[in-house]
């Protein structure tokens, strides 16, 4: 069965930092990676997504990698700002309807 | 480019009372569509799809429906709520296939008093 884990819970950060979110899926047969953001009382918006062909993707200051075969993905920002404070979530894609999702990262930039 | 509608975006209702949120896509051709419920700091929670015009699979056994009356047009009800049904309902619709991204509509918050 397929778990998807989002370490850490929550991040603060200072404005301008690097950072890296994390997501770790325990069966490597998956479609795709999914990453989303979701500000509060919100809908989630799409960020990147990642085929299971692939290794990477890029959107601006957000690039996501993945590995399969360690069950990994990564959400990198550049340059953090205040507006990117937001619940960041993956969902690994593991049939045409299905999404297995992760409980989610908060993550507060502080100015 | 595509949109999707959902409304509205709060609720309160009394337990037993029924139940209609609507979704609506513009801009696409045969999406598929998708009903999903998020309990306060919890995960995500697929309750319909739909692949189709009438073609609705239910994922969690519960008190709620979902109706694909028409195309780009998605309804999640209920005859009668239960406290346990407050959330956050999330509509979301994807291309056909496992390639597709996901895309998700505004939220209703409802609150079942």
């Amino acid at each position: 069965k397929q778990e998807v884990t989002q370490i850490p819970a929550a991040l603060s950060v200072p404005e301008g930092e690097n950072l890296v979110l994390n997501c770790s899926f325990t069966d490597s047969a998956i479609y795709n990676l999914q990453w989303f953001r979701q500000d509060p009382g919100k809908g989630l918006t799409s960020l990147l997504l990642i085929q299971s062909s692939q290794r990477e993707q890029t959107s601006g200051r957000l690039n996501a990698s993945l590995d399969k075969s360690s069950g990994r993905s990564t959400l990198y920002i550049a340059a953090s700002q205040p507006g990117d404070s937001a619940t960041y979530l993956c969902a690994a894609v593991v049939s045409n309807y299905q999404l297995i999702w992760g409980a989610g990262t908060k993550l507060i930039i502080k100015p | 480019s595509q949109t999707i509608h959902q409304w509205p975006a709060t609720l309160v209702q009394p337990v037993g009372s029924p139940l209609s949120l609507e979704c609506t896509v513009e801009g696409t051709s045969n999406p598929n569509l998708y009903w999903y419920r998020q309990a306060a700091g919890r995960g995500l929670q697929l309750l319909f799809y739909s692949i189709g015009i009438g073609q609705i699979s239910s994922e969690v056994p519960q008190n709620l429906s979902a109706s694909r009356p028409q195309d780009r047009q998605f309804i999640l009800s209920s005859k009668k709520l239960l406290l346990s049904d407050s959330g956050f309902y999330l509509c979301a619709w994807s291309g056909a296939g496992s390639r597709e991204k996901l895309f998700f509509g505004s939220g209703t918050q409802l609150s079942v008093l």
